[in-house]
This record gives structure tokens, sequence and C-alpha cells, in this order.
């Protein structure tokens, strides 16, 4: 079965520099997704960003990219320039093109120091 | 704007009164996911609709169902809550299978 892991629970950063947050999958499919998404307290999941296991160029939205590794089968998530709104549960996700599910990695916390 | 609506955004029930979470969504997305969050854990999924087309996981609960009139309405029933049911209940919905799927921004089930 496929798996997702994040071995950091939890990550702090100063305001305004940058964080990379990890993710490692476990799989034997060749075409499916990765996801990073962003749970605030108490507030709505939102999909931060999204990469094509197909495409070789790594994903970014804005101050958001990621380092996707294929045979090293790594999704990390960087951060750059840190906000305040930033502070959130980060879940990195995988799911293959049908499939019926989306796997979640345990999530890593967030906290942004000002 | 297109979304992923959920009501209550907080429901208190009792302890075995059934209770009735909503979710619309103006995507007209083919597949709507009922997902369990406990504190500070990642989403588990309950069931899934691809369309009309019930899906549920195994390891679901008999206490848990679900209704999908039309396309843009899910309900999720709790048939007799108990304690260990207080959680977060998300909604999402997906094009297809095995696409992004885009979340509703919860109901906080209190059972008392």
């Amino acid at each position: 079965a496929q798996t997702v892991t994040q071995s950091q629970p939890e990550m702090s950063v100063q305001e305004a520099e940058t964080v990379t947050l990890s993710c490692t999958y476990d799989t034997s499919e060749s075409d499916y997704y990765l996801f990073w998404y962003k749970q605030p307290p108490s507030r709505q999941m939102i999909l931060v960003i999204r990469q094509e296991a197909y495409k070789q160029q790594n994903a970014t939205e804005n101050r958001f990219s990621v380092n996707f590794q294929k045979a090293a089968k790594s999704f990390s998530l960087k951060i750059s320039d840190s906000q305040l709104g930033d502070a959130a549960m980060y879940f990195c996700a995988y799911t293959e093109r049908g499939a019926q599910k989306l796997v979640f990695g345990q999530g890593t916390r967030l906290t942004i120091n000002p | 704007d297109a979304m992923v609506i959920q009501n209550p955004r907080y429901q208190v029930t009792q302890f075995g009164k059934p209770v009735t979470l909503s979710c619309s969504q103006t995507l007209n997305h083919n597949v709507m996911y009922w997902y369990q969050q406990k504190s500070s854990q990642a989403p588990k999924l309950l069931f899934h609709y691809y369309d009309k087309d019930f899906n549920n996981e195994a390891d679901t609960p008999d206490n848990f169902q679900s209704r999908r009139p039309n396309t843009s309405f899910c309900f999720l029933d709790i048939r007799s809550p108990g304690l260990g049911d207080a959680a977060m209940y998300l909604c999402a919905t997906s094009r297809d299978q095995g696409e992004t799927q885009y979340f509703g921004p919860g109901t906080r089930l209190l059972v008392l």
C-alpha cells in the first residue's frame, strides 16, 4: 500500500526566512499526483501546491515551491519569505490517477516566530 | 466563486441522538468525500460517492451513513453518536477519482 511520511512533527521559522518541510512516499506506480495542503488552526484545508509525477519541472506557487525527486520518492515544500499567516498544519498527500483515496502524511505543524 | 460549503460549522448533539451534517458544492464535481479528522491528526476517509455510486471504507463504522440526493449535495448521518465521534468532519470534492480534492471548511461535532 502507498504510504506518505512526514518526519518533522513540528517546525518553526523566523518571519521572512525560508523553511523546508520534508515528505517522502512509497509507491510502485508511475502515474500519480502529490500535494501539499495547509490547514490553519480551526480553519479550512487549502491546497497549496500540486505536482504531477510525469512532470520533471518542480511546481511553484508564489512563495511556495517543491523539490520533487522522483527516484528518491521525496517531495519537500519550501516556503520563502515566511509570513505569520503561513502558520498552520501542513499535510503532504498522494493519489494516483483513478484512485479512490488520498493518502495523507502525519502532518507538520509550522510555527512562524515574529 | 465555486466552492464547497458545509453546514453547520459547529454542531452539538447528545450521546445517542442522530445528527446530520450537510455538504454542498458549486464545482459540479463528480466525486464527493467525507472525512473524519481528530485533533492534530490527518483526515481519515469515511466514504465517498462517485456520482451516485457509494464507496464505503472497510473500517468505517456502521453508525456512519451517507446520502447524495443530487450532484450538489451530500449528507453525513451519524445514527447514534458516541463520545468518540466528536471530531471535525470534512467534506471534499474532486472532478474525478484520483484528481485534486477541494475541501470545505468542516463541521466540528461535539457530543455531550
